[in-house]
């Protein structure tokens, strides 16, 4: 198994902010992933983060609105930039490790007002 | 590009009823099925994957490549069920361990005591 944790676990921000949501995992891992769950919907991918190269964003995200940083292999950030309210989800980070198993993260619960 | 459908928003069952949640798909290759399951206050997890044919607290899916289905099932439901299933399909790349995940909308089973 693997253990993530993810900070911060809630907030409310104002519109027009940003916020930085880090990603921990306990050991290394090649691939990281970003999801976002908007209220009464699934979870929808935004990104996959790799080590040492630019994060894959999925198609209807962009880099300029969702910067990912991976800087070592056990950690990612995701900063969701200049939000509105249609930002408001719980944003969740994974992992992929052993036979095809996915690992999520307890996820971050934005509030944007 | 692949979906996941999950017909049923809520479901309920009484105890020792049997249980089944519903999942289609739409994949032009051959589909890794997995579902996923999100019981109160916790995070999501892996429940079971197509590959492995296993049984895991009872339920059981098999893939039906003829009618694109992966159903879940359990013959008597427990009330320790109740929770969010989520169907999940998996799109492999040519580099094993970057598997993304597709989810449906998710099914909120409830158990009636």
């Amino acid at each position: 198994s693997a253990v993530i944790s993810q900070k911060p676990s809630r907030d409310i921000c104002q519109r027009g902010t940003s916020l930085t949501i880090q990603c921990q995992v306990d050991s290394q891992v090649t691939m990281m992933f970003w999801y976002r769950q908007q209220p009464g919907q699934s979870l929808t991918l935004i990104a996959t983060a790799n080590q040492g190269s630019e994060a894959t964003y999925e198609s209807g995200f962009v880099i300029d609105k969702f910067p990912i940083s991976r800087p070592n292999l056990t950690f990612s950030t995701l900063t969701v930039s200049n939000m509105s309210p249609e930002d408001s989800s719980i944003y969740l980070c994974s992992v992929f490790r052993g036979s095809y198993e996915q690992y999520f993260g307890p996820g971050t619960r934005l509030t944007v007002t | 590009a692949q979906r996941v459908t999950q017909p049923e928003k809520l479901l309920s069952v009484f105890k020792g009823a049997p249980v089944e949640l519903k999942c289609n798909y739409s994949y032009s290759g051959s589909p890794e099925l997995f579902w996923y399951v999100q019981y109160s206050r916790q995070r999501l997890q892996l429940l079971l994957r197509h590959i492995s044919r296993e049984s895991i607290k009872g339920f059981t899916a098999d893939l039906n490549k003829g009618e694109t289905s992966f159903h879940l099932k359990k013959p008597f439901a427990q009330e320790e069920d109740s929770a969010m299933y989520y169907c999940a399909l998996s799109d492999r790349r040519s580099n094993f361990g970057n598997e993304k995940l597709t989810f449906g909308t998710g099914t909120r089973l409830t158990i009636i005591p």
